[in-house]
């Protein structure tokens, strides 16, 4: 039992380069969850997914796309990556429910040059 | 001015002593969440309250919820519970979103 699980976990890209984060899950888990951490700052949501096929914008989202084609997948995509795109990016999931906990992949870290 | 706020931002301490780490919240919220963030980077739940107090091994976390206030403890502290100790609310409006807060930096000297 992986939990959720994040590749890669680093990278680095040249501004304009794009990529694709993916995370999995073999939880059953309905929600899904992309957040970015930056110094001194909280960790910052930037999609979420409450089911397959479905998506939705949190706080920081520009620059950013995503899909959950698969329950168990959640893709994060940067189409023309840049500098301000620097970060340690962590996906998350969590069963249905406004109390349950989320459980976190390892981190990917980000440079982009 | 953020909706989750920590204090201290950074704390320092020697193996043994009595920890308190605090959490003020500004919305109304179904639960808070206590996570730790290890040095490697990983992070895990501690603590899920909607009220009172919970106990965990050395780890205690209590929640007012009148005074928008929660408290995490850790009594006789190790260098192994150096981490980052983070705050998370989940607000009555967007029940399928945490807030964080920025997080406590906690280093135990032996």
């Amino acid at each position: 039992n992986a939990g959720v699980t994040q590749t890669p976990k680093f990278r680095v890209l040249k501004t304009g380069q794009s990529m694709t984060l993916l995370c999995a899950q073999d939880m059953n888990h309905e929600y899904m969850y992309w957040y970015r951490q930056d110094p001194g700052m909280g960790l910052r949501l930037i999609h979420y997914s409450v089911g397959e096929g479905t998506t939705a914008k949190g706080e920081v989202p520009d620059g950013y796309n995503v899909s959950r084609l698969k329950k168990q997948n959640f893709l994060l995509g940067l189409e023309s990556a840049a500098p301000s795109q620097t970060s340690v990016y962590f996906c998350a999931s969590s069963t249905r429910g406004a109390k349950n906990i989320q459980y976190f992949g390892a981190g990917t870290r980000l440079s982009v040059l | 001015k953020n909706e989750v706020e920590q204090s201290p931002q950074n704390l320092t301490a020697q193996e043994g002593e009595f920890i308190t780490i605090n959490c003020s919240y500004s919305v109304g919220i179904s639960a808070l969440h206590w996570l730790q963030q290890h040095p490697g980077g990983g992070i895990v739940s501690l603590f899920m309250l909607s009220s009172g107090k919970k106990k965990h091994g050395r780890l205690i976390a209590t929640i007012n919820i009148q005074e928008k206030h929660s408290s995490l403890h850790i009594t006789a502290s190790h260098p192994r519970d150096s981490a980052v100790y983070i705050c998370a609310v989940r607000s009555l409006q967007g029940a399928q979103k945490l807030v964080f807060g920025q997080g406590t930096r906690l280093t135990i000297n032996p």
